[in-house]
């Protein structure tokens, strides 16, 4: 059961232009979201998270945006750099569930130079 | 370098072995997290320790595997009798987790790639 989606396993975007990697939810009961960042041979890597009583958290480039009413979120990148290119993941997890997240399956981004 | 740490980075076993992971968390982190990550998808939840205290196990957490954070600080996870459909990649996570208090960020170790023959 797939509480998290990442419907884009992969996304290619030109150096300077706005990536956008979106992810929806299907457990009303999530309040607190994350995204991830992972290099190949790495573990995850923090980017930016966000809980659901804010529609919106901005890190420098970062971005993320969340919808409850149509339980989604997405992450943007702008302007997005080569060195963006990784496979990102949203994670979420619900009040009362311990520190259990959940994560989407990942969308791939490659950033053209 | 004060991230998280795990040891080994790679392990290749053969069926019905035992293998053991460590896992270094940040020091002042209180809570410890195993996640394991097989192709194409995102980390899946074993289980996490608050201090030395094991609170929540998932189910994918089979009676094979085992884990245990002596005294808070490293942790390992054992695997008995080790299956193919082991072979993942586990991660390792931790948290500052103040007791009583809300979730909070989780950093990941770089993970054991665990290949079963």
């Amino acid at each position: 059961d797939q509480q998290v989606k990442q419907n884009s396993p992969s996304l290619s975007v030109q150096e300077g232009r706005i990536s956008i990697l979106n992810c929806d939810y299907t457990n009303s009961m999530f309040d607190y979201f994350l995204w991830y960042k992972k290099y190949p041979a790495e573990g995850p890597t923090f980017l930016i998270s966000i809980s659901s009583i804010k529609d919106k958290n901005e890190d420098g480039r970062f971005t993320v945006f969340l919808n409850k009413s149509a339980k989604h979120l997405s992450l943007h990148i702008v302007p997005s750099q080569p060195g963006d290119s990784a496979v990102y993941f949203c994670a979420a997890s619900a009040l009362g569930t311990g520190n259990q997240f959940y994560f989407g399956t990942g969308t791939s981004l490659t950033v053209i130079p | 370098d004060t991230g998280v740490s795990q040891d080994p980075r790679h392990k290749i076993t053969k069926r019905g072995q035992n293998v053991t992971f460590r896992c270094d968390p940040i020091s002042e982190h209180n809570r410890l997290y195993w996640y394991r990550q097989t192709l194409g998808q995102g980390p899946e939840f074993l289980t996490y320790f608050q201090n030395e205290a094991q609170l929540e196990k998932s189910r994918l957490l089979s009676d094979r595997f085992s884990a245990e954070r002596p005294k808070g600080s490293f942790s390992t996870l054992e695997i008995q009798r080790t299956e193919q459909g082991d072979s993942a990649m586990y991660l390792c996570a931790s948290s500052l987790g103040l007791a009583g208090g809300p979730r909070d960020t989780q950093y990941f170790g770089p993970g054991t790639r665990l290949t079963v023959l």
